[in-house]
């Protein structure tokens, strides 16, 4: 099993960014990818889900309204949009699959936001 | 808004055992899963549903949960344990995650 994200980004404030995550070695629409965000020096933060058989998503509350995340299922990919981004979205963010629990995860993306 | 606290460190020598505790409310009622995050890398799950273990995660990491504490315990810690780690668990349909435990092995 292998999560191959895209490199980092450098944003300046209001624009939007678009993550990509391509898996490998498993069947991608068995599995459920979420996405998880870390800041620097800060802990894990759980951003939401999304179903690649079913097509359903779930963001956490913070993040309605401007996160977006979607699937290919004829690549194998996951993306993630952030819309209207602040500084203090600066993070590494990553791609897992699995969720209810992650089992392999991306090698992580930094996104900085910055004027 | 639910919570799950982690104690912010936790020192261990090594051969020695390590219990890293998650607290919630009625925590003992839902999963709970561990991911250990050595520095500059992404974080590896070593404890799944409470007390399952992944394949190739070492048999000295187990886990437990009841009431409102989890508990990830690390028998005989090793050198390459020291790392942060984060318990997860759900509140109604969205993940949470503790805010880490920094494991120290002296």
């Amino acid at each position: 099993v292998q999560l191959v994200q895209s490199g980092g980004e450098v944003k300046k404030p209001g624009a939007s960014v678009n993550v990509s995550c391509k898996a490998s070695g498993y069947t991608f629409i068995t599995y459920g990818i979420t996405w998880v965000r870390q800041g620097p020096g800060q802990g894990l933060e759980w951003m939401g889900w999304i179903s690649p058989y079913m097509n359903n998503t779930k963001y956490a509350q913070k993040f309605q309204g401007r996160v977006t995340m979607t699937t290919e299922t004829a690549t194998s990919t996951a993306y993630m949009e952030l819309r209207s981004l602040r500084s203090d979205d600066t993070a590494v963010y990553y791609c897992a699959k699995g969720i209810e629990y992650s089992s392999s995860w991306g090698q992580g993306t930094l996104v900085t936001v910055s004027s | 808004s639910y919570e799950l606290t982690q104690p912010p460190s936790v020192s261990v020598s090594p051969g020695q055992t390590a219990s890293i505790t998650c607290s919630g409310d009625k925590l003992g009622d839902t999963y709970v899963c561990w991911y250990q995050q050595r520095p500059g890398q992404s974080p590896v799950l070593v404890i799944y549903q409470d007390t399952k273990r992944p394949s190739g995660i070492p048999e000295r990491f187990s886990g437990s949960n009841s009431d409102n504490t989890a508990t990830l315990t690390i028998s005989g810690t090793q050198a390459m344990d020291e790392a942060d780690y984060y318990c997860q668990a759900w509140d109604s349909t969205s993940a949470i995650f503790g805010g880490g435990t920094k494991l120290t092995v002296l």
